[in-house]
């Protein structure tokens, strides 16, 4: 248990279908993150959340939509996905301490298969 | 720019042997690092992480020194498991923002 509470775990969907994924963090941090783990792929960052500010990845498709509407929750609606898109999602917190050593706690993620 | 990279895998080791994952980095200013593990079907969890040059991270038996001077962190245990069996990540910080880069990850078998 990290304290970062992700679901679903698992979602199957269609091209043409809308989902989100949620994230829950329970540790008082104010940054929050979207990575995707794909096979034999680097981790790629996708957006982060940080005392209101957000900050992308330009290379993340616009058929990914972060929400944000607090510090513990973090959202990552999908729509009309590619089978590439097929991945791991991880979400993580963090501290944005002034001295910037605080770690990433990632939650357990979700592995998302598109059709 | 800030970079990470570790050595490829993957790595198999009999159980009980040594093991070593080199990790250098490319940063400005004064990094933090770290090292993750990820178990099959899990998200990545902390392993160890050191703050400041010549800090030395330890956890669950394994360990890596940060050398400024070399710019590495590398990764070692002196008797594996067949349960150490995962990926494991090298990672940076930067300490001006909120920036984590990640090296490729190093997938490591254990056989009994």
């Amino acid at each position: 248990e990290t304290g970062v509470t992700q679901t679903p775990r698992h979602l199957v969907m269609g091209m043409t279908n809308k989902k989100s994924l949620k994230c829950e963090q329970h540790l008082g941090h104010n940054a929050m993150y979207w990575y995707k783990q794909s096979a034999k792929k680097p981790l790629e960052l996708m957006f982060v959340y940080s005392l209101e500010e957000r900050v992308e990845n330009n290379s993340v498709p616009s058929r990914f939509s972060p929400e944000c509407p607090n510090s513990s929750h973090l959202f990552l609606h999908l729509h009309t996905l590619q089978p590439e898109d097929s991945a791991l999602y991880l979400c993580a917190s963090s501290l944005k301490a002034r001295d910037g050593t605080g770690e990433l706690f990632f939650g357990e993620g979700s592995r998302l298969t598109v059709l | 720019g800030n970079s990470v990279t570790q050595m490829e895998g993957p790595v198999t080791l009999s159980e009980e042997a040594f093991l070593t994952i080199n990790c250098t980095y490319t940063a400005t200013g004064y990094p933090s690092l770290f090292w993750y593990v990820q178990y099959p079907g899990e998200g990545l969890q902390l392993l160890l992480k050191a703050t400041k040059a010549d800090d030395k991270g330890s956890n669950k038996g394994f360990e890596a020194t940060y050398r400024k001077e070399t710019t590495s962190f590398h990764l070692e245990k002196g008797s594996v498991q067949v349960s150490d069996s995962a990926v494991y990540f090298c990672a940076l910080r930067t300490n001006t923002g909120n920036q984590f880069y990640f090296g490729t990850g190093t997938s490591l078998t254990v056989i009994p």
